[in-house]
């Protein structure tokens, strides 16, 4: 099964807001609410920034927010901030023969 | 507060197999989760979710690597592995292993620093 297709970047000001997606099909995003999203810095571990679509991990901040349409999920950011600056990935269960898939990424830039 | 820790070889010949061992600090694997997983990341590119154990031991592997994949768990060591057989070059990349939280959620919630593995004679 493909990786689920994200943007490979985008870019936003201080105190703007961003909309990363993710793309799936019915038999992934579409079929489950259980998308997350993982925020990774530069030679560091993937960060849980939001869970089951929609759900915020405590401790993260709520500038982050989840949702879904169909077979798209996104992830938005609000109120940039520099240290929002890294690479987003998306990740859906897919059912009980593939179970999960990644995206391939999205490079966030912050100008 | 819980801490997971990836351990093994930095280097692997090709056809070989590739041996990791991740222990998880500052509490029970079995308390904390019925699920550990294994995710890697080739230099510059994206992440991959390899498989995952139940502390009762039943393990799910992704299909394009269920072939060459084990994943098996100690209890009594705070530990759980991953053995991937016949290497190639492809499979160089970071390796993080994780906490999974699997039944009705699937995430990863709590990860491993990661360590490379690099595929080379």
């Amino acid at each position: 099964q493909s990786a689920l297709t994200q943007p490979a970047s985008v870019s936003g000001s201080p105190g703007q807001s961003i909309t990363v997606s993710c793309t799936g099909t019915s038999s992934d995003v579409g079929s489950y609410n259980l998308v997350s999203w993982y925020q990774q810095h530069p030679g560091k571990a993937p960060k849980l920034v939001i869970s089951e679509t929609d759900k915020r991990p405590s401790g993260v901040s709520t500038r982050f927010s989840g949702s879904k349409s169909g077979n798209t999920a996104s992830l938005t950011i609000s109120g940039l901030q520099a240290e929002d600056e890294a690479d987003y990935y998306c990740c859906s269960y897919a059912g009980t023969i593939t179970f999960g898939i990644f995206g391939g990424g999205t490079r966030l830039t912050v100008l | 507060q819980l801490q997971l820790q990836e351990s093994g070889p930095g280097l692997v010949k090709p056809s070989e197999t590739l041996s990791l061992t991740c222990t998880v600090s500052g509490g029970s694997i079995s308390g904390s989760s019925d699920c550990w997983g294994w995710v890697r990341q080739p230099p510059g590119k994206g992440l991959e979710w390899i498989g995952s154990v139940y502390t009762s031991g039943a393990t799910h592997y992704t299909p394009s690597l269920k072939s060459r994949v084990t994943i098996s768990v100690d209890t009594s060591k705070s530990q759980f592995a991953l053995k991937l057989s016949s290497v190639t070059a492809a499979d160089t990349a970071v390796y993080y292993c994780a906490r999974h939280l699997w039944t009705y959620k699937w995430y990863f919630d709590l990860w491993g620093r990661g360590t490379l593995v690099t595929v080379s004679s």
